[in-house]
């Protein structure tokens, strides 16, 4: 089974709306985090946003927030005033495991939005 | 106060060839990862390092394959005798500890084709 899912190949956004990104994920450990990183055309991976598993407020970061869904095991990017700049691939991705010891080190990465904002 | 540096940027070999791909992790950052992305994927964990230790290579291919993080200089992915389907975009992370609750630092990659 995926642990990440991203059901959105693409999506487009006009500048200054706001847009989702949809992220569902999979664990039956209790203690994990969740990330958003954005990947531009230029190729490098900057991260953006992390929640963890016990945090009882979803994560803001300007105009990046983290709809946190436990229940429903979504953690969707919010991105408010799109720019043309946020124009991307953008990838969610979890630790599982976290604080807990054990290999609790690797990301897994789910396939990735590619975002398109339209002026 | 730099990142993590990735080298080369692009590096293009033939079939049989062998790449090495380097990575200097941000200052004061002891552990380093490695990364590949294939063509429309995320990217997949393929090594764990620290100072002279492999800690998890449980991602990576069993042959042609290896990581080593010396001591001194920079941690180092060599593929031997390359096949196409090594192509890919190779991103290197560094950590200060395993534990940390964030995310890493990844570098900006190395893209390799193998022609």
């Amino acid at each position: 089974a995926q642990k990440i899912t991203q059901t959105q190949p693409g999506m487009f956004v006009q500048e200054k709306e706001a847009v989702t990104l949809d992220c569902t994920y999979d664990t039956s450990d209790p203690s994990y985090g969740l990330f958003w990183y954005k990947q531009p055309s230029s190729g490098e991976m900057i991260f953006l946003i992390y929640q963890g598993s016990y945090d009882q407020q979803n994560a803001t970061e300007g105009r990046y927030s983290l709809n946190f869904q436990k229940a429903r095991k979504s953690a969707n990017l919010v991105i408010s005033a799109s720019q043309l700049g946020d124009s991307a691939m953008y990838f969610c991705a979890m630790r599982e495991g976290v604080g807990s010891g054990g290999s609790n080190y690797k990301l897994t990465f789910g396939k990735g939005t590619l975002l398109t904002v339209n002026p | 106060n730099a990142g993590v540096m990735q080298n080369p940027r692009h590096l293009v070999r033939r079939r049989g060839q062998e790449a090495r791909l380097r990575c200097s992790p941000m200052k004061g950052h002891s552990h380093v990862y490695w990364y590949r992305q294939l063509p429309e994927e995320g990217l997949k964990f393929m090594v764990y390092l620290q100072k002279e230790n492999i800690i998890d290579e449980s991602g990576m291919p069993k042959e042609r394959f290896s990581a080593e993080f010396p001591k001194e200089g920079p941690s180092i992915l060599r593929i031997q005798q390359v096949v196409r389907g090594d192509s890919a975009a190779y991103f290197c992370a560094s950590s200060p500890r395993a534990d940390s609750n964030y995310g890493y630092t990844f570098g900006s990659g190395t893209r390799l084709t193998v022609v």
